[in-house]
């Protein structure tokens, strides 16, 4: 069975640092991996995905993350962050497509000025 | 513009009530899906449909109904039976059943009184 861990809850960092928010899985198979992100009362919006190839992934708004499958790991990534960023950012695993993506709970990332 | 619309934004339920939440895409996607979003709990699948007059239960279908008559349609019954049925909950829709980029409504937000 996949799994995926979202290490932290909350992560805060200031305006202009860089953001880290971490996201280990589990897959008996190559999995395909994505990050989403939810503003407040909204749906959830594509930031990245990984199915083949390229393991550095580049999304929207200035995310990576990068594909490591010898630490069984798809960190996602901004060199510097802005207020907009602020929002809960979910990392999810599938193996066959949409209908078997398994969601992580979750890091609400809190940008200060 | 293309897209899912969830309706309505905001629903409250007396115990004891069913209720019927919308969910319609101008996509043209064969697949659609229901999930039911907690509180440090991620987002767990409830039904899912690949075709037209097809669905099949996901991660926690107890206590929920769904119908797929049109391809564009997929609305989401929470019963009487569902026992805790205060939640947000997400219509998405991809393509088809391998395709990996899914599209998400806005969301309603359910809550019993």
């Amino acid at each position: 069975a996949q799994s995926v861990t979202q290490l932290g809850s909350h992560v805060s960092v200031s305006e202009g640092a860089l953001v880290l928010l971490r996201c280990n899985y589990s897959s008996s198979v190559p999995p395909y991996l994505f990050w989403y992100v939810q503003y407040p009362n909204q749906g959830l919006q594509l930031l990245l995905k990984y199915t083949t190839g390229a393991t550095l992934v580049k999304g929207i708004n200035g995310f990576e993350a990068e594909f490591k499958k010898s630490e069984t790991s798809f960190h996602l990534t901004k060199p510097s962050a802005h207020m907009s960023d602020a929002a809960e950012y979910f990392c999810a695993v599938s193996d066959t497509g949409f209908q078997k993506l398994v969601f992580g709970t979750g890091t609400r990332l809190l940008v200060s000025p | 513009d293309g897209g899912i619309t969830q309706s309505p934004k905001y629903l409250f339920r007396k115990e004891g009530q069913n209720v019927t939440l919308s969910c319609e895409q101008n996509l043209n996607h064969d697949a659609m899906y229901w999930y039911r979003q907690d509180p440090g709990q991620g987002l767990r699948l409830i039904y899912y449909s690949q075709i037209v007059n097809d669905f099949q239960k996901g991660d926690i279908a107890e206590g929920y109904s769904v119908s797929r008559e049109k391809k564009e349609s997929f609305p989401l019954t929470v019963t009487s039976a569902q026992k805790n049925p205060t939640a947000f909950y997400l219509c998405a829709s991809t393509k088809d059943r391998s395709n990996t980029e899914a599209f998400f409504g806005q969301g309603t937000r359910l809550t019993v009184v």
